[in-house]
């Protein structure tokens, strides 16, 4: 699995669009990113995938770059129950459904 | 009822006990995981099951040993503690045909 760089902290204020980057320049043709966040100590918690379009869901939005060496997901309108660590994860869609898990973001929603 | 259950949410024992983390699913997923998580660091991969005939491991599974004693079931051994096994553990469940796992509660192990 390609490895991913994300800021280890970032503030938002609530209300506000947050946006979190995630680097992973060695990405492959068959990776999909995906996106987990872990509020507290709580159990990680599915965000969203993509492979090389946009995608939006009920949760976020999440933008590749044409290059895919790149994302970034967008929560558009930040709640004090967004601040968790947020996870960047590039992996293969089938044929190996482990996760490798970094360091992530940990997000901060400010009131 | 939380779809994916993990027994006991605490535990404290001593070095050298032997000690079992069990999890359970009601979610009909044939593929179940069990990750631990040490403070200030990202889930890492012990052991992963894609049905109940199949046992690999992951990034750290020495000191480690797990069953799958059914679809819904997927416990987690540590024959003999160690206390640098203190952590939080965390079983997770997928479907083959979908790719978002789904993850228990945790259980907090402290050994001591």
């Amino acid at each position: 699995d390609a490895k991913t760089t994300q800021p280890p902290s970032m503030d938002c204020a609530e209300g506000r669009a947050a946006n979190l980057p995630c680097n992973h320049s060695t990405i492959s043709g068959n990776e999909y990113v995906y996106w987990y966040r872990q509020i507290h100590s709580q159990g990680p918690q599915y965000i969203i995938h993509g492979l090389k379009n946009n995608e939006t869901n009920e949760m976020a939005s999440l933008i590749i770059t044409e290059d895919r060496k790149s994302s970034t997901l967008i929560l558009p309108h930040a709640t004090l129950r967004d601040t968790a660590v947020y996870y960047c994860i590039v992996r293969v869609h089938f044929g190996n459904e482990k996760l490798t898990f970094g360091t992530g973001t940990r997000l901060t929603i400010i009131p | 009822d939380a779809d994916v259950t993990q027994t006991p949410r605490n535990r404290i024992t001593k070095t050298g006990k032997r000690i079992m983390l069990e999890c359970s699913q009601t979610k009909g997923h044939d593929r179940m995981y069990w990750y631990r998580q040490d403070p200030g660091l990202g889930l890492r991969l012990i052991y992963y099951s894609f049905d109940v005939k199949d046992i690999n491991k992951g990034e750290i599974s020495d000191g480690y040993s797990v069953s799958r004693q059914a679809q819904a079931k997927f416990s987690l051994s540590l024959e003999s503690a160690i206390p640098n096994q203190t952590a939080l553990y965390f079983c997770a469940t997928s479907d083959s045909n979908r790719n978002e796992q789904f993850f228990g509660p945790g259980t907090r192990l402290t050994v001591l």
